[in-house]
């Protein structure tokens, strides 16, 4: 079984650019979570999508969004782009049955690098 | 509000030896509590977890944990280290009522001396 896919894997920005992420959860997973992964700030929440609605949200600016498509890939977006977004982006996906449990499948991450 | 402490930002063993990384967690009801590993330039991968049921819990790659409500711990640990063990350790709580959304501590590097 495939895991979680995120495309793309590296990627440079310059400052006031936006970028888009894409994330395949595993098959027949519906549930998907991005976590924002910095030197400074460790490990941070940003959102949770199940069957194309925001579950949950975390405590970042409205330059970040997301959305999530039928087949359960999901993107997020980061427009106009400061220096601190500089960050390994995860998603994660969780399969049916462990609502509430917190357990997560990672995939490796897109690492963006705003100039 | 839940939170997560790792105490210890890096830790050395020699290869052999035993690992114990250490884990305390704020929570206002029973958690789910997690260890994650990460692996350079690679995402997180689930060692072990623990959701109401057995207080120690065995995980992967010879890892087990004890959750201890009274001390509010759980404490990761491991026999005998190797050196594929290196990596960074997430320790990450969740509480039902947040859904999925977990709370990361901010990792211990692990470093295995041979």
């Amino acid at each position: 079984k495939a895991g979680v896919t995120q495309t793309p894997r590296y990627l440079i920005k310059t400052r006031g650019q936006q970028v888009t992420l894409s994330c395949s959860p595993i098959s027949g997973h519906r549930s998907v979570s991005w976590y924002q992964q910095t030197p400074g700030q460790g490990l941070q929440f940003l959102f949770e999508y199940f069957s194309e609605t925001q579950r949950n949200k975390g405590n970042f600016p409205g330059r970040f969004s997301g959305r999530q498509f039928s087949n359960s890939r999901s993107e997020m977006n980061v427009s106009t782009l400061e220096l601190g977004d500089s960050a390994l982006y995860l998603c994660a996906s969780r399969p049916a049955g462990t609502a509430g449990t917190g357990e997560l499948f990672f995939g490796e991450g897109s690492r963006l690098t705003v100039l | 509000a839940q939170s997560v402490t790792q105490l210890g930002s890096h830790v050395s063993v020699s290869e052999g030896a035993l690992v114990l990384l250490r884990c305390n967690y704020s929570s206002s009801v029973p958690p789910y509590l997690f260890w994650y590993v990460q692996y350079p330039n690679q995402g997180l991968q689930l060692l072990l977890k623990y959701t109401s049921a057995a207080t120690l819990v065995k995980g992967i790659n010879g890892f087990e944990a004890e959750f201890k409500k009274s001390e509010t711990s759980f404490h990761l640990t491991k026999p005998s280290a190797h050196m594929s063990d290196a990596a960074e350790y997430f320790c990450a709580v969740s509480e039902p009522q947040y859904g999925n959304k977990l709370v990361f501590g901010a990792g211990t590097i692990l470093r295995v001396k041979s």
